[in-house]
């Protein structure tokens, strides 16, 4: 497709169930990137990757968090246990190579609502 | 994980006046910044760029400035329009690849 798209575009979930999100980089795009954004606040970095290299977690809240990139493109970012803290819009990115090189794309988020 | 967890200061201007918007960032070993401007329900888009080899940059009613000696970076937008009113960002590169962005300014012009 012509940009990022990530599915569902909102998810309201009840405590304690699983979700997993969506996210189609642009075709061709080596880095992925997954952020959370609280209501009004800014971007929190979840987690990172690029390539074949060992993904960089270093953003994930809790063990709770995990993600995974298939075949180098499609990526799910799955929250087990949801909690009410887990509401927020779920942001993903994609570039053509690392952050220093080139710009990132973003998706129109997924809007993820715990109940 | 690395974050801006802070409410959003904002800048209201009128329509037609020129906005700078401010932002410091944290790792003087950062050397790519962004600017991303950010629409109510949408994901933020790119502005404009800049690399830590220079220290300004002009696009089209844009231009970045970036003091490394400060560790800041200011955007500047000309003529500023109704349709500039939105949430704007700027990120940084710190240590490899990792883009960290800063804490948020809301832009509001009034006609």
């Amino acid at each position: 497709g012509a940009g990022v798209s990530q599915s569902p575009s909102n998810k309201v979930t009840e405590k304690g169930k699983d979700v997993e999100l969506r996210c189609d980089p642009i075709s061709g795009h080596t880095a992925l990137y997954w952020y959370r954004q609280s209501l009004g606040q800014g971007l929190e970095f979840l987690i990172y990757f690029q390539g074949n290299s060992a993904p960089d977690k270093s953003g994930l809240p809790s063990d709770r968090f995990s993600a995974e990139r298939t075949g180098g493109s499609v990526s799910t970012l799955t929250i087990q246990r949801t909690q009410q803290e887990d509401s927020a819009v779920y942001l993903c990115a994609s570039s053509l190579a690392g952050a220093r090189n080139t710009e990132a794309f973003f998706g129109q988020g997924t809007r993820l609502t715990v109940v | 994980g690395e974050s801006v967890g802070l409410h959003l200061p904002t800048l209201s201007v009128q329509e037609g006046d020129n906005s700078i918007i401010n932002c410091a960032y944290s790792n003087s070993a950062s050397d790519y910044f962004i600017w991303y401007k950010q629409e109510s329900g949408k994901g933020p888009q790119f502005i404009i760029d800049i690399r830590s080899n220079m220290d300004k940059r002009q696009g089209q009613r844009v231009t970045v400035l970036l003091n490394k000696t400060v560790k800041h970076l200011s955007l500047q937008i000309a003529a500023t329009q109704p349709g500039d009113s939105a949430v704007y960002f700027c990120a940084e590169t710190p240590g490899f690849q990792k883009l960290v962005f800063g804490t948020g300014t809301r832009l509001l012009v009034s006609p």
